[in-house]
Parts: C-alpha cells; structure tokens; sequence
C-alpha cells in the first residue's frame, strides 16, 4: 500500500540533544512538508520541499534542519536551538503541477517529547 | 496574510444531532478551502474540498459551501455519530500553490 510513514510514534530526548525526525513516502510525489502542532495553534508549517535537493523554510523553521537528498525522504532534525521542541511533528506529501491544489496526505505523527 | 478562524470548541452533541462548525477566512485572492479530519493519535485526512465561490464540497456525510461573500466555509453533518469524534480543521491554499493554512481546530465529541 501506498503511503507515508514517520518513525519512531514516540520519541524522548534529553534537553541540549539533537534528534532527527524520519519521513518517508511511495507515494511518488515531488513535494513534502513538515508541521509542527501544538494544543490549540494548529499546524504550523517548518519547512518544505518541492524537489530533490531543495527546499524552503516555512513559517516556523528557526532551530530545525531538512535534507531532501532523495524523493522519498524528508528528514527533520529537531536541533537544541529550538526553545520549546516538545510537539506532534507531522509530515505531509503532494503532487506538484498546473492544477490550482494538490490534496496534502499526512504520515501518522511522531510526538517528541524533550525532558 | 492569509488566515483561518475556527469557532472553538470542544463541541459536545448526542448521537444523530445536526453538526455546524464555523469556519471564515482572510486571503488577498481566490482560496482553495478544506477541511481535514484528525482521529485521536493519527495523522491528518482531506475530508472534502472546494476550489471556487459556491462549490460544495462533500463526504461521508459532510458538507460545506464556498460563501465568498461572507469569506466563510462552515461544515455541517445531519446526523453525527459516535465514529465522527475528531478533530477538524480548516484550510486554505492560495496562488496556485501547495501550501496550507490551518486553522486551530475544533474537537468534536459525539455521545451516545
């Protein structure tokens, strides 16, 4: 079956560490997203992808990293200079083209919590 | 910017009562709007769509219309069920691109 998966569902990390977030789709779609949501804000956009070897920050991307080395994978890496990095972090894929919108299909989440 | 604005919730209804939630929005164009469903501990799914002014979009049950003159896209369900209970979000896409804008969601919670 066709889909996007992020592992692992739940991570812990020690305050001051870096931790790398895994996306990965078959979907065959060029361009991939990473949210972060928090109780009661919704999703907020970190970075995003629209081809191989590129990709654009979003409207949250300050203390994160992303790779787009491959189609299939998006990488998020949750760095210590992010100040409040314990959230459900999402990752969402879509086609790319003419047409006015893509629908977005999200992975399952992976929620990090840092103590 | 672009924004959405949700009523908020949560939203509590017995089993086969009538669903409103409100959604308007801010954009400098013409949106595409959304609404996506989220059960409790997954991911996001599109729950239905609607790309220009009077579109319906609708699923499972669901609908919602295009009011471009209220800037509004409220979503409504006839008769809920217990599965129904989520939480939904609205968005919007504008220039032609892929990306998003959320609203904060509402957690709908159905009893029987």
């Amino acid at each position: 079956d066709g889909g996007i998966t992020q592992s692992p569902k739940y991570l812990f990390r020690k305050e001051g560490q870096n931790v790398t977030l895994s996306c990965e789709q078959n979907l065959n779609h060029d361009a991939m997203y990473w949210y972060r949501q928090d109780p009661g804000q919704g999703l907020r956009l970190i970075y995003y992808s629209q081809i191989v070897n590129d990709f654009q920050k979003g409207d949250i991307a300050e203390g994160y990293s992303v790779s787009r080395e491959k189609k299939e994978s998006f990488p998020l890496t949750v760095t210590s200079a992010q100040k409040n990095p314990t959230a459900f972090y999402l990752c969402a894929s879509s086609k790319t083209g003419p047409s006015s919108y893509n629908e977005q299909f999200f992975g399952p989440g992976t929620r990090l919590t840092v103590l | 910017g672009d924004s959405v604005t949700q009523m908020e919730g949560p939203v509590t209804l017995s089993e086969e009562a009538f669903l409103t939630i409100n959604c308007t929005y801010t954009a400098t164009g013409y949106p595409s709007l959304f609404w996506y469903v989220q059960y409790p501990g997954e991911g996001l799914q599109l729950l239905l769509k609607a790309t220009k002014a009077d579109d319906k979009g609708s699923n499972k049950g669901f609908e919602a219309t295009y009011r471009k003159e209220t800037t509004s896209f409220h979503l409504e369900k006839g008769s809920v069920q217990v599965s129904d209970s989520a939480v939904y979000f609205c968005a919007l896409s504008e220039g032609g691109g892929n990306k998003l804008t959320f609203g904060t969601g509402t957690q709908l919670k159905v009893e029987l």
